[in-house]
């Protein structure tokens, strides 16, 4: 079963430092990668997604994502936040192969909180 | 609003009672998916069905939990004989069919088992 794993669960920073969290996988095949974001009292909300093609992913807001392959990584960016991207960051997997096609696999999450 | 629904939006229940919740999906998705999510934790998937087939279950769908989605729209997730630590937000999402396509959450059912 394919496993994810954010690195930081809550990461504080000032409006406009640059940001990164970290998101590892386990399996090693064809993947779909994901960001979601969860505003506080908002659904999940999806960010960012990686499918083919070019490794750097640029999503809303802008954040984007860099699939480095070879690490089984998928570090979410932004080179200055602001004060509205607090909120729950999760990354998630889905595998390319046979019966688990549908299903998402989640990190258990990053709380953002960002001081104006 | 076209955006996945679900009903209701907090439950609180005694030990030992049965619950349904309800996901109502984005409506040209065929794909619908139920995730469980705890405390600090991220989702963690239950099933999907795609139209009215369920495709998959998770090995955390204990025999207790059973879904339904009976004519490929909606969907009813029944936990029977609840326990403690059914406690969770139950999450529902849907998608088209293929492979690059997202999945859309809803706002989740909040359950409570005292």
């Amino acid at each position: 079963a394919q496993s994810v794993s954010q690195h930081n669960h809550h990461v504080i920073l000032s409006e406009a430092a640059s940001l990164e969290l970290g998101c590892n996988y386990s399996y090693g095949g064809t993947v779909n990668l994901f960001w979601y974001v969860q505003y506080p009292g908002q659904h999940l909300q999806l960010l960012l997604k990686y499918f083919s093609g070019d490794p750097l992913v640029k999503g809303i807001k802008g954040f984007e994502a860099e699939f480095i392959k070879s690490k089984f990584s998928f570090n979410l960016r932004k080179p200055s936040v602001q004060w509205s991207d607090t909120a729950e960051y999760f990354c998630a997997v889905k595998s390319g192969r046979g019966s688990t096609l549908g299903r998402l696999y989640f990190g258990r999450g990053t709380q953002l909180t960002v001081w104006p | 609003d076209t955006g996945v629904s679900q009903d209701p939006r907090h439950k609180i229940t005694k030990r030992g009672q049965n619950v349904t919740f309800r996901c109502d999906p984005i409506s040209e998705h065929n794909r619908l998916y139920w995730y469980r999510q705890t405390l600090g934790q991220g989702p963690e998937f239950l099933t999907y069905f795609q139209n009215e087939a369920q495709l998959e279950k998770s090995r955390l769908l204990s025999d207790r939990f059973s879904a339904e989605r009976p004519k490929g729209s909606f969907s009813t997730l029944e936990i029977q004989r609840t326990e403690q630590g059914d406690s969770a937000m139950y999450l529902c999402a849907s998608s088209l069919a293929g492979v690059v396509n997202e999945q859309f959450f809803g706002p989740g059912t909040r359950l409570t088992v005292l």
